[in-house]
């Protein structure tokens, strides 16, 4: 009973490093979104991708982040050039497709990403 | 844009005693969700609240949705140790039908024992 699958689970990057978190959604949903969780606070919408397509990306910063949900593997969200304030959890979550529940969202254990 | 306000942000209770967090949103939602966060964990959903007025108990969790579907409330009678950790609500982010969610900023409980 695979859920959501994240990894890495920690990463650490110097200022200016890529960093690169994978998701692979629980068996069945075809939706993913990633979300990101600063120390203390709520959740952040940043992306809603399906297979190939990004649908949603009104939450993405304008530079240095990029998501792709490729026809075959795992989301990616890569943070280019990374920040000390893109310290951060980055939750990935997923949902079915059907209309009933199509906004649940089923979350992973999220990549806690430190900029050193 | 909308917002999506919880009260209190911290909550210390004995073990034994009830909580309550309340969830306000800026616009009229078409339902709330609320999730649980242990602390160092991920986001786990709760419930779903769709109709005006609801009201639907899980064990010693009462949740509510109000009447003008703006508001919210989750009640914890008779806290236990396990019940430590933030709860979030979230309502659907513009109109939205897909996890596009506007969460609160959570309320975060402790319970001593």
């Amino acid at each position: 009973n695979a859920g959501v699958m994240q990894n890495p689970r920690h990463l650490v990057r110097r200022r200016g490093q890529e960093a690169r978190l994978r998701c692979s959604p629980m068996k069945g949903h075809s939706h993913v979104y990633w979300y990101r969780q600063l120390p203390e606070e709520g959740l952040k919408f940043m992306v809603y991708l399906q297979k190939e397509n990004i649908i949603d990306e009104s939450g993405m910063p304008k530079e240095r982040f990029s998501a792709e949900f490729p026809k075959e593997g795992p989301s990616i969200l890569r943070i280019q050039q990374v920040v000390r304030g893109d310290s951060a959890a980055y939750f990935c979550a997923s949902s079915p497709s059907r209309p009933s529940g199509a906004n649940v969202l089923t979350f992973g254990a999220g990549s806690r990403l430190t900029v050193l | 844009g909308q917002q999506v306000m919880q009260i209190p942000q911290y909550q210390h209770v004995q073990e034994g005693e009830d909580f309550t967090t309340y969830c306000n949103s800026s616009t009229t939602l078409s339902n709330i969700q609320w999730y649980k966060q242990r602390p160092g964990g991920h986001p786990v959903f709760l419930i779903q609240l769709v109709k005006s007025g609801e009201v639907k108990k899980q064990k010693r969790l009462t949740f509510q949705f109000g009447e003008a579907k703006k508001n919210s409330s989750l009640h914890i009678t008779a806290t236990q140790t396990t019940d430590v950790g933030t709860y979030f609500c979230a309502g659907p982010a513009g109109g939205t039908s897909y996890g596009k969610l506007t969460f609160g900023q959570g309320t975060i409980l402790t319970v001593h024992p």
